[in-house]
């Protein structure tokens, strides 16, 4: 069983930079049929999508913070990271780490870290 | 962008009552559908993917149908720690996009 944990900083100022790391354990990030996934919950409202990385290292994000996010992967210490710029009030959600398992080319949400709170305000 | 749309946004019902949500998709999606649970201040939980497979460990008191853009979710009795929110969420394309949300509470 995946289990993963986020780690970073939880109140950033406006026009800085959000820095979050996902460590997971129970399995590797390298391991074929998942890929690694950033999604946010802004207090009491929607889940969004904002990117993931395959265990091959291709990456996709979501085209409305494309500009903004970068994630990346360390094998080595079996962690992947979300960063996001110019942060703004927005922007200010719970940030979950997740893995996304592929079943016979279905994919879901399969194991979820608790979730970072993370507060944009000066 | 697909966008996803659920229907009630809210429900009242007991313990033991059979509960239906609806998920609706901007384009057929296929079966390429997944619902998750969410307690208050938990991450979320998948329950059914590819539209009516139930999860590992899922009490088979939940169920899924449909394909193209209309599917439903079904609790067929109600339990307590059944209150929670339900998200569905489409795999069909990117952006992986989710549906509002149905909160079910205790009548």
């Amino acid at each position: 069983q995946l289990q993963l944990q986020e780690t970073g900083s939880g109140l950033v100022k406006p026009s800085q930079t959000l820095s979050l790391t996902c460590v997971v354990s129970g399995g590797s990030i390298s391991s074929a049929g998942y890929s690694w996934s950033w999604v946010r919950q802004p207090p009491g409202k929607d889940l969004e999508w904002i990117g993931y990385i395959f265990h091959s290292g291709r990456i996709y994000y979501n085209p409305s913070l494309k500009s903004r996010v970068t994630i990346s992967a360390d094998t080595s210490k079996n962690q992947f990271s979300l960063s996001l710029s110019s942060l703004t009030a927005a922007d200010t959600a719970v940030y979950y780490c997740a893995s996304i398992k592929s079943l016979n080319a279905y994919n879901f949400f399969d194991s979820w870290g608790q979730g970072a709170l993370v507060t944009v305000s000066s | 962008d697909i966008q996803m749309t659920q229907s009630p946004s809210s429900l009242s019902a007991s313990v033991g009552d059979r509960v239906t949500i609806t998920c609706r998709a901007s384009q057929s999606i296929s079966d390429y559908l997944n619902w998750y649970q969410q307690r208050p201040g938990k991450a979320p939980k998948v329950l059914i993917y590819a539209a009516s497979t139930l999860q590992s460990g899922v009490p088979s008191r939940f169920s899924g149908s449909g394909s193209g853009t209309d599917f439903t979710l079904t609790i067929s009795s109600l339990q307590p720690e059944d209150f929670a929110t339900y998200y569905c969420q489409q795999s069909y394309s990117n952006p992986l996009t989710f549906g509002p949300g149905t909160k079910v509470d205790i009548k």
